[in-house]
C-alpha cells in the first residue's frame, strides 16, 4: 500500500518532444508527490512537486499533472532538450509530522533525449 | 548553495569488514536520512532521524545497520558486518525545519563497494 508505481522505465524523445512519465499510488493518506531527477553519479534532485489539493502545477517547462480520484500523477517536459537526459523517480510522502517522515520513490525513468 | 557532503565518495571492503559512512548534512536542518540504490534500481529507503532518535526504518535496515549523530554536524551510518549485497550507492539526505517528509536534500552518494 506504500508503493508508488512508475512508468515506462525508459524513454527516448527527440529534442523539442514532450516527455510524459506516469505515477500511480494506492495509499490515500499520501499528501506530498514530487519528482527527483538524478544525472549519473549524482544523488536524486528536487524538481517540482504538488498536493493533491491542486490538479496541476507548473515551473517553466516542467508541469505535474495530478488525478486524486484515478490515484494518478504525471509529469510533463515541454520543448525536451539533451540536457533534461537524466533518471525521473516520481515520490510520495505523508508530511505534517514532527518525526522524520520517508519519501517513497517510484522505481525510476531513464530519459533520452534524441538531437 | 547549502550542500549535503557524503565521505567517502567510494569504498570498497572485504565481506565481513566493518564500514562507517559519514554525512555532513545542510546545517539548520532537522531530519536525516539514509537511502540506497544499487546500480540503476529504485531509490529505497534505509533510515529517517529526528531528535536524535530513529523515526522510521526499513526492512532492509537489520540489526547490522545503524546511524549515529555524534555531534552537531555529523551523520553517520555504520555496516557492523558487510555482505556482498550491501554493495550498492548509498545517500544521505536532510531536509529543513517544518519541512518532513518533504524537500530532501541528496548528498552525491558513497559507492559501497563489497568483494
Amino acid at each position: 500500500q506504500q508503493q508508488v508505481k512508475q512508468s515506462p522505465q525508459s524513454l527516448i524523445v527527440q529534442k523539442g518532444g514532450i516527455s510524459i512519465i506516469n505515477c500511480a499510488y494506492e495509499n490515500t493518506a499520501f499528501d506530498y508527490f514530487p519528482w527527483y531527477q538524478q544525472f549519473p553519479g549524482k544523488g536524486p534532485a528536487l524538481l517540482i512537486a504538488i498536493r493533491p489539493d491542486v490538479s496541476e502545477k507548473k515551473e517553466g517547462r516542467f508541469t505535474i499533472s495530478f488525478n486524486k480520484s484515478a490515484k494518478q500523477f504525471s509529469l510533463h517536459i515541454m520543448d525536451s532538450q539533451p540536457g533534461d537526459s537524466a533518471t525521473y523517480f516520481c515520490a510520495a510522502s505523508f508530511t505534517g509530522y514532527s518525526s522524520a517522515s520517508k519519501i517513497i520513490f517510484g522505481s525510476g525513468t531513464r530519459l533520452s533525449i534524441r538531437p | 548553495e547549502p550542500e549535503v557532503t557524503q565521505t567517502p565518495s567510494h569504498q570498497v571492503t572485504q565481506m565481513g569488514q566493518e564500514v562507517i559512512l559519514r554525512c555532513v548534512p545542510i546545517s539548520n536542518h532537522l531530519y536525516f536520512y539514509w537511502y540506497r540504490q544499487i546500480l540503476g534500481q529504485k531509490v529505497e529507503f534505509l533510515v529517517s532521524f529526528y531528535n536524535n532518535e530513529i523515526s522510521e526504518k526499513s526492512e532492509i535496515f537489520d540489526d547490522q545497520f545503524s546511524v549515529e549523530r555524534p555531534d552537531g554536524s555529523n551523520f553517520t551510518l555504520k555496516i557492523r558486518s558487510t555482505k556482498l549485497e550491501d554493495s550498492a550507492m548509498y545517500f544521505c539526505a536532510s531536509s529543513e525545519p517544518g519541512h518532513s517528509g518533504e524537500k530532501l536534500f541528496f548528498g552525491s552518494g558513497t559507492q559501497l563497494s563489497v568483494l
